[in-house]
């Protein structure tokens, strides 16, 4: 059974705190995918990355940084979080060759 | 970035209806998908398309390809109250997502 994984489901965090989103797959694949989840919003892509130390800018790369040191995890960093990246984060993955994405669970996180 | 017009964001029916939305686009693409989410967890693939007029279903579900590659439906039938959730319609390599439909059914 294929499986991706978030490091937690809820977290609470301060202004200006640096935060660490981890994810993983056990799945071999290629590419991963970091999207934030906002009503009324849709999922909007912040960093993608197609193989290890490769990565590319999303949509709404700004105040995130993303880090792909092995295949399997791929990690979203907020260097100092503001309250405006309150929101779920989503990871997925995907094989290179092909089109569906496979979700986490998701991390809820609030930034006070 | 590009985005998708998702429609309509919300519905309320009742159980054993029928439920219909749709996707556009103002560009041209390969591929529709159609995930759905539910409460607490990560989206999960329902359909995939791949062609103009593709027509597809899976269960009560059916979902097409437009003709002109730049929308897509999907239809749900007899609605059961699992169905709640919300449903996200996507295409191309990178991925864009629509706003998402919210599914809610009276039973």
């Amino acid at each position: 059974d294929v499986k991706v994984t978030q490091s937690s489901r809820y977290l609470v965090k301060r202004t200006g705190e640096k935060v660490f989103l981890e994810c993983v797959q056990d799945m071999d694949h290629e590419n991963m995918f970091w999207y934030r989840q906002d009503p009324g919003l849709g999922l909007r892509l912040i960093y993608f990355s197609y193989d290890v130390k490769m990565k590319e800018k999303g949509d709404i790369p700004e105040g995130y940084s993303v880090s792909r040191e092995k295949k399997e995890r791929f990690s979203l960093i907020l260097e100092s979080a503001s309250t405006n990246q309150t929101s779920m984060y989503l990871c997925a993955s995907r094989k290179r060759t092909g089109s569906e994405q496979f979700f986490g669970p998701g991390t809820r996180l609030t930034v006070l | 970035g590009q985005q998708l017009n998702q429609s309509p964001q919300s519905m309320f029916i009742q159980e054993g209806e029928d439920v219909s939305m749709n996707c556009t686009s103002s560009s041209i693409f390969n591929t529709w998908l159609w995930y759905k989410q539910d409460p607490g967890e990560g989206p999960v693939l329902l359909i995939a398309l791949y062609k103009a007029g593709e027509l597809t279903s899976n269960g009560r579900l059916t979902a097409q390809f437009g003709i002109t590659r730049k929308d897509s439906f999907l239809n749900i039938s007899a609605s059961i109250p699992s169905d709640v959730g919300i449903y996200f319609c996507a295409r191309g390599q990178k991925l864009v997502f629509g706003q998402g439909t919210r599914l809610t059914i009276n039973p």
